[in-house]
């Protein structure tokens, strides 16, 4: 069976930063692209990027490139998505997902989400 | 940008409903990679249609998609009270952007 675990909530100052994490299971975690996706409180979802963790490519957003950092561990199959600098406007739920093939195919398994708070 | 999408619909059980999911020449309009995802209240989505019109395993045949030009649309037929969730267009945009969403349509079961 296909899992993703993700990392429990958080609640970070402004400023702070994080890294939140999605366990994967049940596939060839080296060869599938991982994917982050943001919701924020009331809204849709927003494509961030993904990682191919056999060689650590990773693809992002134009929105949240330099914001963000993917990375993946293959020892684990675990991906990272990290933030240096949160902001208020970081406070979010964050998914991981797995992607189906290449990078046009869709999110077919969905950790069960990460909610970040960002608060003082 | 993010897709077009309704930011409503309803009906009643049994009927039909539609979402409309428009983009642009550059997304929905130039490539066949249109999915939707179904998401409840607190819960992850779940991809209901991929490649525009096809289902995963386990999804039930009331739940269809098609496009056209820059235009993509989610029917659900025989509506049931478990339907009623918020649903997200999604389409692949090419190699810069990679992909966009639209910003979700909920759904109320009357």
């Amino acid at each position: 069976e296909v899992q993703l675990v993700q990392s429990g909530a958080e609640v970070i100052k402004p400023g702070e930063s994080l890294k939140i994490s999605c366990k994967t299971s049940g596939f060839s975690f080296t060869s599938f692209w991982i994917g982050w996706v943001r919701q924020m409180p009331g809204k849709g979802l927003e494509w961030m990027g993904v990682i191919f963790p056999d060689d650590s490519d990773t693809r992002y957003n134009p929105s949240f490139q330099g914001q963000v950092t993917i990375s993946a561990d293959k020892s684990v199959n675990t991906a990272y998505l990290q933030w240096s600098n949160l902001k208020a406007s970081d406070t979010a739920m964050y998914f991981c997902a797995r992607l189906d093939g290449t990078l046009y195919t869709p999110l077919v398994d969905w950790g069960q989400g990460t909610l970040v708070t960002v608060s003082s | 940008s993010a897709l077009t999408q309704p930011r409503s619909v309803s009906g009643s059980p049994g009927q039909s409903i539609t979402i409309s999911c428009t983009g642009t020449s550059s997304d929905v309009g130039a490539y066949n990679y249109v999915s939707w995802y179904q998401q409840h209240p607190g819960k992850a989505p779940k991809l209901i249609i991929f490649d525009v019109n096809k289902r995963p395993s386990g999804v039930p045949d009331r739940f269809s998609g098609s496009k056209s030009a820059n235009t993509a649309t989610l029917t659900i037929s025989g509506l049931q009270v478990e339907d009623e969730a918020d649903y997200h267009c999604c389409s692949y945009t090419g190699a810069y952007t990679y992909v966009v969403f639209g910003g979700g349509t909920k759904l109320t079961v009357l």
